[in-house]
């Protein structure tokens, strides 16, 4: 079955502890992405990836890290969390000559940061 | 500042009649535009999309207009079903960066029996 899978799918942390969201994809698509989805903000994108090694900003970048080291794999890192990143977390994949198709999204990941 | 915005939070149809679900936008440059259909505790899934040479494009029950003039689209289901409940995301994308799409905030469909 086509699918994201993401881990964990839900999170409780303390400020400061360093976690990792991982996302994975079995379609063998180059463009993985991250969002966040927050009451009366919608989705919005915190980091993308076109490629292996080929990562970029999205709209809500600060305090996030990502890697793209292999094509399936697109880890989320929080270096140092802080109560503003409690939200709910996506991670999508797609084609990227095809924008049409739209993306496939994981399930989700509920963190909450006290 | 929200590019893309829809500005009801909720809507409640009877089963069989036409649910129209509303979007508008704020950047003449987006060439695609989709719309997402959310279950609690599940991500989004691709509903249908349009592209901006386009006025209309129709999958089975639903329909997507897009009116640029206004910079307004709008989803049209007919005949709504309960199973269409649900929280509904429209997006828009333009060329050139990188894939990224900007969501409305979404609205939330009740279908009631």
């Amino acid at each position: 079955e086509a699918q994201v899978t993401q881990n964990p799918r839900y999170l409780i942390t303390v400020t400061g502890k360093k976690l990792t969201v991982t996302c994975s994809q079995n379609m063998n698509h180059e463009y993985m992405s991250w969002y966040r989805q927050d009451p009366g903000l919608g989705l919005r994108q915190i980091y993308y990836s076109m490629n292996v090694e080929v990562t970029d900003k999205g709209d809500v970048p600060e305090g996030y890290k990502v890697s793209r080291k292999e094509k399936r794999n697109f880890p989320l890192i929080l270096e140092s969390p802080s109560p503003n990143q409690t939200s709910l977390y996506f991670c999508a994949s797609g084609p990227p000559a095809r924008r049409e198709w739209g993306y496939t999204f994981g399930s989700g990941t509920r963190l909450t940061v006290v | 500042d929200q590019q893309v915005k829809q500005n009801s939070p909720s809507l409640s149809v009877q089963e069989g009649r036409i649910s129209i679900l509303n979007c508008d936008y704020t950047n003449s440059m987006f060439d695609y535009f989709l719309w997402y259909k959310k279950y609690p505790a599940e991500g989004p899934t691709f509903l249908i999309s349009i592209s901006s040479i386009k006025d209309k494009n129709e999958d089975g029950r639903f329909t997507v207009f897009l009116n640029k003039s206004a910079k307004h689209l709008s989803l049209h289901i007919v005949p709504s079903q309960p199973g269409d409940s649900a929280v509904y995301f429209c997006a828009a994308s333009r060329k050139n960066t990188g894939n990224q799409f900007y969501f409305g905030t979404g609205t939330s469909l009740t279908v009631i029996p």
